[in-house]
Order: C-alpha cells, then structure tokens, then sequence
C-alpha cells in the first residue's frame, strides 16, 4: 500500500532553511488523481496544513506563511520537497506529509489527508 | 486562532455518546466538504470522516458525521476506551487554504 516517509535535519539553527523531503513508495507520485501536502504540529498544540503540491508543480500555500514555504515535486525520485525559509523557534514542529485528493471541480486540493507519513521533529534551536 | 473553532476538551463514559462540534463561515464550512482526523497519543493523524458524513473503509460505524450551515459535528456513539484521542475538524477555504480546527481532547472516564 502507500507509504510517505518524511527525511531531513531534525535540528535547524534560527534565521535558516528547514528543508524537508517526503519519499512515496507503493505508487506514484505522479498520477493525476492526488496532491501532496505538508502538515505540522508544534509539541502539544494542533495541525496546521503548511501547503501541498500537485505533480505537474501546482502549489497552494498557507496564507500565512507563504511568504516563506516552497513546495516542490520531483517525480523521477518520487519525492516532494519542504523548504521553510527564516526559522524561528516557532517552527519547532513534528512536519507530517500527506496525500490527498485532487478536486477535479475547483483542480484544487481536497483537505482529505489520508495517508500520513510518521511525521519528524524539527527543533529550530541555536 | 483556527478559522474553524472547536471545544478544548470533551468527555464521556464508556458507551455513551459524545459529540464534538466544529464551527466556521460561509467560506469554508458552509461551502465545502468537512473532514475529521483522530490523532491518538504519539501517532499521526488519520482520517475519520470524509465529505461531511462518509467513512474510510475500516473506520467503526460507531464514528459519524454531520453538517448543518457553517456547523459540522462529529458523533461517537458505543463510547471506548481506546477512543480517547485529539480530534481535528478540517475543511477546504474559498481563500485556497485548508484550516484546521484547533483540535479537540476527548477524555473517557
């Protein structure tokens, strides 16, 4: 079945990038039914959907940090990546990745996350 | 402050029903599908409720959903322990984003 699992520095240091890599196995990342998304949870508080990516490099960002977060996807590895630029200790997180569905309505994201990675700590720390 | 707001905290004894409510606007809930995700300690969330009242093959009937206006609710009848969780409402908003609700502790007693 699916599988996501999430890879990068569990440590970043305030003022740089967060970069983060989500690799899909078990299908393709390719196919033109699903996006794929990033998700974070900061310890002991709730889910906040950071942006998600469809194959051909559509993206849609949270509106509030889109000033910072670039999505991309890179379908000979099947993989999308995370880059979260100016850290600061409040992005301190577990980041999910996720896929979901494709609206063929609107041709944008449906918040349907299913499934998950396992997610990974990131500790924005000096 | 999530666009979809939800109680802290809900509890309930074993078989007995609870719900948990999820309230947002006309821009999200009012015209989109609403999602629940049931996050238990230490694991990833996973998805409960799709499109406002359907179940993920898997996922007990005793778990439904709801939608009226810019309200949705999330029932668990049969109450178990191993219900107690976070729950977390999401719905696709007409500013091209995908809020969460601020998450919702159930506790069995």
């Amino acid at each position: 079945q699916l599988q996501l699992q999430e890879s990068g520095p569990g440590l970043v240091k305030p003022s740089e990038t967060l970069s983060l890599t989500c690799t899909v196995s078990g299908g393709s990342i390719s196919s033109s039914s699903y996006y794929w998304g990033w998700i974070r949870q900061p310890p002991g508080k709730g889910l906040e959907w950071i942006g998600s990516i469809y194959y051909s490099g559509s993206t849609y960002y949270n509106p509030s940090l889109k000033s910072r977060v670039t999505i991309s996807v890179d379908t000979s590895k099947n993989q999308f990546s995370l880059k979260l630029s100016s850290v600061t200790a409040a992005d301190t997180a577990v980041y999910y990745c996720a896929r979901s569905d494709y609206d063929y309505v609107w041709g944008s994201p449906m918040p349907n996350f299913d499934p998950w990675g396992q997610g990974t700590l990131v500790t924005v720390s000096s | 402050q999530s666009v979809l707001t939800q109680p802290p905290s809900a509890s309930g004894t074993p078989g007995q029903r609870v719900t948990i409510s999820c309230s947002g606007s006309s821009s999200n809930i009012g015209s989109n599908y609403v999602y629940w995700y049931q996050q238990l300690p230490g694991t990833a969330p996973k998805l409960l409720i799709y499109s406002n009242n359907q179940r993920p093959s898997g996922v007990p009937d005793r778990f439904s959903g709801s939608k009226s206006g810019t309200s949705a609710s999330l029932a668990i009848s049969g109450l178990r322990s191993e219900d107690e969780a976070d729950y977390y409402c999401a719905a696709w908003d007409d500013s091209l984003s995908a809020p969460f609700g601020g998450g919702t502790k159930l506790t069995v007693l």
